[in-house]
């Protein structure tokens, strides 16, 4: 079974700190996802990355940047977190050539204050 | 990529057939049409993609018709584990760099 695993399930931070959401898969997959979902706005892709070291700004990257080291962890890090910042955060991720299949961690809830 | 357009909601009881149709006018030649589903707490699942006709897994059927700007996925005999919001994509996302798009989705209630 595909295992994407999530660093933490519920994160609080303050305004104004960095915060490190962390991934990793286990399927050896190339591309590698995350997403940002609120209500009534579905899942809304921040940042992929198709390679070690590559990466592509998704739909809404701003206040976002990623990093990615290895091929089984990609990381998505808040330079500096603001409340509009509050929401679930998925990761994602599959093989190159079979982008449609998407396996999905658990989500992050992220709470800024 | 080619928007979709869906219910936002439907209700429907055990036993029931349910079909979820997706709007995509704008579908381009390369586009396939992927279904995902998600339940409260977790993230989506995938359940079915197709390109054209009619596609069945032991989860669902995806039923797409000639002109492929609408697609409906068909749930047989649902169950009140179906409750979920159900996606429908459409892109190529084949090979490479892509962007794919999830839309508000339709929430499904399965009543007893």
């Amino acid at each position: 079974d595909v295992k994407v695993t999530q660093s933490s399930r519920y994160l609080v931070k303050r305004t104004g700190e960095k915060v490190f959401l962390e991934c990793v898969q286990d399927m050896d997959h190339e591309n590698m996802f995350w997403y940002r979902q609120d209500p009534g706005l579905g899942l809304r892709l921040i940042y992929f990355s198709y390679d070690v070291k590559m990466k592509e700004k998704g739909d809404i990257p701003e206040g976002y940047s990623v990093s990615r080291e290895k091929k089984e962890r990609f990381s998505l890090i808040l330079e500096s977190a603001s409340t509009n910042q509050t929401s679930m955060y998925l990761c994602a991720s599959t093989f190159r050539d079979r982008g449609r299949e998407q396996y999905f961690g658990p989500g992050t809830r992220l709470t800024v204050t | 990529l080619a928007k979709t357009t869906q219910p936002i909601s439907m209700d429907s009881y055990e036993g029931q057939e349910v079909n979820i149709t997706c709007s995509h006018n704008n579908i381009a030649t390369n586009d396939y049409i992927t279904w995902y589903q998600q339940f409260p707490s977790q993230g989506p699942r995938f359940i079915i993609q197709g390109y054209k006709t009619k596609v069945t897994n032991e989860v669902a059927s995806l039923f797409i018709p000639a002109d492929r700007k609408s697609s409906t996925l068909s749930l047989p005999r649902v169950s009140l584990s179906d409750t979920a919001v159900y996606y429908c994509l459409v892109g190529d996302m084949g090979t490479g760099g892509f962007k794919t798009i999830f839309g508000a989705g339709t929430r499904l209630f399965v009543k007893a």
